[in-house]
């Protein structure tokens, strides 16, 4: 079974145009994030929920809207894609209290 | 303010050679410090953790790494290097937030095993 599981995996679209990325997580685990991962391979987090509150909220345009309908989900909606939102996206979760992160496969948006 | 700074964008080594992959790390508090690995076109994997226990940590797949606090260091080693080894390696240090802890990466080191 997959632990934590990110639909879908290759995301190809124009600029201007609205997609989600879904995530789901099975481990039972109180808190999500998304990360954004460069071309350069660089990893920095967008957000992160607990029990569906959203308790960081990074530096990202508000194109970008994170929604958590349950603590075992945690989907992406980006509006008015931009060439610069080309990147992979990881979804990750963790227990409370400083616990490791397990990360899904990621999602590969390009924008064309 | 938490940071990490991983010495050596690419690093390559012979296999059955030993592997040292370098992270320094800067917190203002007693920090929390994992190696994540990230296979081509995979997720992140998680190697190791330190949590302010013993200071030489040892993970899956043979790593180990030592957190080294009067050097602010926390090297990731391997006694003998496999060609699936060959990844991408992340040094992160842990803040604790409310309800969830928010990671900063190094900027990563590409390691190459060649026969």
């Amino acid at each position: 079974d997959t632990a934590v599981s990110q639909t879908p995996k290759y995301l190809v679209t124009q600029m201007g145009n609205d997609k989600s990325i879904k995530c789901e997580q099975n481990l039972g685990h109180d808190t999500m994030y998304w990360y954004k991962q460069d071309s350069k391979k660089f990893l920095k987090i967008m957000f992160s929920y607990n029990n569906k509150e959203l308790i960081i909220n990074e530096t990202v345009p508000n194109r970008f809207s994170p929604k958590s309908p349950d603590k075992a989900h945690l989907n992406l909606h980006i509006n008015s894609l931009e060439l610069g939102d080309s990147a992979v996206y990881f979804c990750a979760s963790s227990q409370a209290g400083g616990q490791p992160q397990h990360f899904g496969d990621g999602t590969r948006l390009s924008i064309l | 303010a938490q940071s990490v700074t991983q010495l050596d964008s690419h690093v390559s080594v012979s296999e059955g050679t030993p592997v040292l992959l370098r992270c320094n790390y800067s917190s203002s508090y007693s920090p929390s410090l994992f190696w994540y690995v990230q296979h081509p076109n995979k997720g992140l994997q998680l190697l190791l953790k330190y949590t302010s226990a013993a200071t030489l940590v040892k993970g899956i797949n043979g790593f180990e790494a030592e957190f080294k606090k009067s050097e602010t260091s926390f090297h990731l080693t391997k006694p003998s290097a496999h060609m699936s080894d060959a990844a991408e390696y992340f040094c992160v240090v842990s803040l604790l937030t409310g309800g969830g802890n928010k990671l900063t990466f190094g900027t990563g080191t590409q390691l190459k095993v060649e026969l």
